[in-house]
């Protein structure tokens, strides 16, 4: 079975400082791991993802993870936030063991707001 | 095309009636999945085609709901009878594979049910 949490249903940060969501997973193998961006009336964006390699993975608009196996996590970070990053943000994890669902859990998704 | 075409944008239908929702997938991509987006942001998985065969329809309620991927045509997802608790805006997301490559979304189908 896989699972994905996302711990926090709202983040709030001022304008320039680092921004961290969080994200900690369940699988029974090992993880694929997916952030996704959503803006208002709009599909989800891919940010990043996890497939295997280096524990940090950058990805757009100056977004990063680190995927730390001992925790089970995969927080998202920014090292300055935008006020134009203010958006829903969603962790989706796939497990990789053979037979596991090639369809990705997705979390319940965390409000990320930035104040000017 | 470049990007996951749905349509239409919003779907308004008196309980009881039938509602037929479209995507056009990325051009390239083998893989479509349909999800429904409910109250809290939860994504609910319904179905996933590879080309025009079903893939994984582990989430698709049984009875009232259809889906179809067909050659040369856009994917399509039908609920017939609908019921209140069918409104949702209704994803539909594209790959080039279902494992390590991430999905394209389109932005969505608004279904609101009367």
């Amino acid at each position: 079975a896989q699972s994905v949490a996302q711990p926090e249903d709202q983040v709030n940060v001022a304008e320039g400082n680092p921004l961290t969501v969080k994200c900690t997973y369940s699988v029974s193998g090992n993880p694929y791991l997916f952030w996704y961006v959503q803006y208002p009336n709009r599909g989800l964006q891919f940010l990043l993802k996890y497939i295997t390699g280096d524990n940090l993975v950058k990805g757009s608009y100056g977004f990063e993870a680190e995927f730390n196996k001992s925790q089970t996590s995969f927080h998202l970070k920014k090292p300055s936030a935008l006020v134009s990053d203010s958006a829903l943000y969603f962790c989706a994890v796939r497990d990789i063991r053979a037979g596991g669902s090639y369809i990705p859990t997705f979390g319940r998704g965390t409000s990320l707001i930035v104040h000017p | 095309g470049e990007e996951v075409a749905q349509t239409p944008k919003h779907l308004v239908r008196g309980e009881g009636q039938k509602a037929k929702l479209y995507c056009a997938p990325i051009k390239g991509h083998s893989y479509v999945f349909w999800y429904q987006q409910v109250l809290k942001n939860e994504f609910k998985f319904l179905i996933s085609f590879q080309n025009e065969n079903v893939f994984d329809e582990t989430g698709m309620p049984k009875e009232r709901f259809s889906a179809k991927c067909l050659p040369n045509s856009p994917c399509s997802l039908e609920i017939q009878a609908t019921k209140l608790e069918d409104s949702a805006v209704y994803f539909c997301a594209s790959s080039q594979s279902p494992g390590n490559q991430p999905q394209h979304f389109g932005d969505g189908t608004r279904l609101s049910i009367l």
